[in-house]
């Protein structure tokens, strides 16, 4: 049981290149996410996915795309990476969640990318 | 909108000391609160989670509280160790946004134990 993985792990991108950064998970979690740490402001919520075909925009979402295809798997999209897309992203995922119950969010190791 | 914060921002104790770390929410509406452990360059590891209901939960050395009304929670680590040396992060479930289970995180306190 791997729990979540993302690859890459470390990306040096040139401004205006493309990539995807690919999230999965063995825990037959229903929702997945895709965060962005940067220093000082604490993780925050590009986009997520509540079930398989499904996708939302969280707290800052623009410049990237995203698709889940698979229940497994969340793939995150920069289609022209820009200097302020230099972050280190984290991949989550979790039950379904309802407004009587609670579950944990399981993170990824991460994937640092430097936009140059 | 909700805002979460941490304080101090960073803290540097000697081996064996009882400490405790600040987590503060604006707005009350909340589901749950979780603590997490994030290790040097690795991703992130749920320590406690406390439903809104709940006053603490507790793990081996550490405990964890929330005052839901007063936008409060602590995370109490006793008998400190090197091992702790981490950083600790909050978060939030708001009560709005459906059920998302959507979090809110704080910036962390950067924890050293010294030996």
């Amino acid at each position: 049981n791997a729990g979540v993985t993302q690859t890459p792990k470390f990306r040096v991108l040139k401004t205006g290149q493309s990539m995807t950064l690919l999230c999965a998970q063995d825990m037959n979690h229903e929702y997945m996410y895709w965060y962005r740490q940067d220093p000082g402001m604490g993780l925050r919520l590009i986009h997520y996915s509540v079930g398989e075909g499904t996708t939302a925009k969280g707290e800052v979402p623009d410049g990237y795309n995203v698709s889940r295809l698979k229940k497994q798997n969340f793939l995150l999209g920069l289609e022209s990476a820009a200097p302020s897309q230099t972050s280190v992203y984290f991949c989550a995922s979790s039950y379904a969640a309802s407004r009587g119950s609670s579950y944990e969010q399981y993170f990824g190791p991460g994937t640092r990318l430097t936009v140059t | 909108k909700q805002e979460v914060t941490q304080i101090p921002a960073a803290l540097s104790v000697p081996e064996g000391e009882n400490l405790v770390l600040n987590c503060s929410f604006t707005d009350s509406a909340i589901y749950n609160l979780q603590w997490f452990r994030q290790d040097p360059g690795k991703g992130l590891t749920s320590l406690l989670l406390i439903q809104s209901s709940q006053r603490e939960q507790t793990s081996g050395r550490l405990n964890a509280s929330l005052d839901k009304s007063s936008g409060r929670s602590t995370l109490y680590i006793a008998a400190s160790q090197p091992g702790d040396s981490a950083t600790y992060l909050c978060a939030v479930r708001p009560n709005y946004g459906g059920a998302t289970n959507k979090l809110i995180f704080g910036t962390g306190t950067l924890l050293a134990v010294q030996p």
